[in-house]
């Protein structure tokens, strides 16, 4: 099974500032198969990234994905006080899917 | 709009049984896998089966495998997570989620179901 490592587990940072959260895996993941998800309080998960790099429907740019193997980030260019929020990275592979444990983004 | 809607909130004694559903709309319920997903209180994201409406074909991650069971009725686009006998430990939100294609990521997701198992 593909064990997906979050860090930081906590990030503060304010307003305006850049985000960065790594995913990484235990073993080499397709760049196809790998998404990242926000989750607010009270609310569902939402699609951010799938294929890696690849932004959801209604996803604003200053969201970004990148990586590939075993190293992925997601990227929050300036960030806006609504993306305040926990983020999981997820893989499919070998008939299974694991997320990873999540990394919460907090205001400053 | 493709919409995943779930059944209300739930309260159960440990030992109880337990079906939590899943409504599809919008969308070609048989052609798309409907995951299922654990999240414990204050805790992240567990994935715990999928189902393929179509043909129900499922699969379980080995943490889940004997202690659920996902099933689906086509003829009502409904999907479904059930126990037959409730643990304290199965307190959680249970969210359901369609599978996309390839590639292969949950979007959308249902609203959750809240189980609450006490004595």
């Amino acid at each position: 099974e593909i064990v997906l490592t979050q860090s930081p587990g906590t990030l503060s940072l304010s307003p305006g500032e850049r985000a960065t959260l790594s995913c990484r895996a235990s073993q080499s993941v397709s760049s196809s198969y790998l998404a990242w998800y926000q989750q607010k309080p009270g609310q569902a998960p939402r699609l951010l990234i799938y294929g890696a790099s690849s932004r959801a429907t209604g996803i604003p740019d200053r969201f970004s994905g990148s990586g590939s193997g075993t190293d992925f980030t997601l990227t929050i260019s300036r960030l806006e006080p609504e993306d305040f929020a926990v983020y999981y990275c997820q893989q499919y592979g070998s008939s299974m899917y694991t997320f990873g444990q999540g990394t919460k983004l907090e205001i400053k | 709009e493709v919409q995943l809607v779930q059944s209300g909130a739930e309260v159960k004694k440990p030992g109880e049984s337990l079906k939590i559903s899943c409504k599809g709309s919008g969308y070609s319920f048989t052609s798309y896998w409907i995951g299922w997903v654990r999240q414990m209180p204050g805790k992240g994201l567990e994935w715990m089966g999928i189902i393929y409406p179509g043909d129900s074909d499922t699969r379980y991650s080995p943490s889940f495998q004997g202690q659920v069971t996902i099933s689906a009725d086509k003829s009502i686009s409904t999907a479904y997570l059930q126990w037959s006998s409730l643990k304290a430990s199965d307190t959680a939100m249970y969210y359901c989620a369609r599978r996309s294609g390839v590639p292969p990521y949950f979007d959308p997701w249902g609203q959750g179901t809240l189980v609450t198992v006490s004595s």
